[in-house]
């Protein structure tokens, strides 16, 4: 059973970069049968795609977010990553990262982790 | 706004069934048989229950099914117990671009 484990900063300042890490365990970041990627819910609202990343390094992006946006994936350290450049309070929120195969069957969550953003 | 339109809540007794939609456009719930539905519970992890459109995956109760008509899909919960209560979320394949689209979520409240 794959299990995967967000890592990084709760607290960041406006125009900082957000950069979480998510370790994957129980199975191969390498396989590829599936898409690496983050979901985040900000407060009272609902789930929002931000990106993925492919076993080969091809990525894919919230157009909404696209040019701050980074997902990248490091195969032999079995984990991938995320960026998000000049963050503002829109984007204080849980993050979650997930396996989805089939395209959009996110069949495997981390417990998610609260980034804030906050002067 | 979300780019796949959910009802904000609904409800319903112990025992019986209800029926959740979600509406999309040609861009997304219409062209292609990737729909998944997931159930999250507050302070946890979303659950997948349903993928392309009807399946589920293995160990989810029989009590979901998914469906599809059109633009829109559909999830049903029969025999509701007071555990199915809590946020369920549909999503799509929309191409390449922009790929991967959410509902704005339903609130299952178990009366």
């Amino acid at each position: 059973q794959v299990q995967l484990q967000e890592s990084g900063p709760g607290l960041l300042k406006p125009s900082e970069t957000l950069s979480l890490a998510c370790s994957v365990s129980g199975g191969s970041a390498s396989s590829s049968n599936y898409y690496w990627g983050w979901v985040r819910q900000s407060p009272g609202r609902g789930l929002e795609w931000v990106g993925s990343v492919y076993y080969n390094g091809d990525t894919q992006y919230n157009p909404s977010l696209k040019s701050r946006v980074t997902v990248s994936i490091t195969t032999s350290k079995n984990q991938f990553s995320l960026k998000l450049s000049s963050v503002t309070a829109a984007d204080t929120a849980v993050y979650y990262c997930a396996r989805h195969g089939g395209a959009v069957d996110f069949d495997s969550w981390g417990r998610g982790t609260l980034v804030s953003v906050s002067s | 706004q979300s780019a796949l339109t959910q009802p904000a809540s609904v409800s319903g007794s112990p025992g019986q069934s209800i029926t959740i939609s979600c509406a999309g456009t040609t861009s997304d719930v219409g062209t292609y048989n990737l729909v998944s539905w997931y159930q999250h519970h507050p302070g946890k992890a979303p659950k997948l229950i349903i993928f392309e459109v009807t399946k589920r995956p293995s160990g989810v109760s029989s009590r979901f099914s998914g469906s599809k008509s059109g633009n829109s899909a559909s999830l049903t919960i029969s025999g509701l117990q007071a555990e199915d209560e809590a946020t369920y979320y549909c999503c799509s394949y929309a191409g390449l671009v922009p790929f991967a689209v959410f509902g704005g979520g339903t609130q299952l409240t178990v009366l």
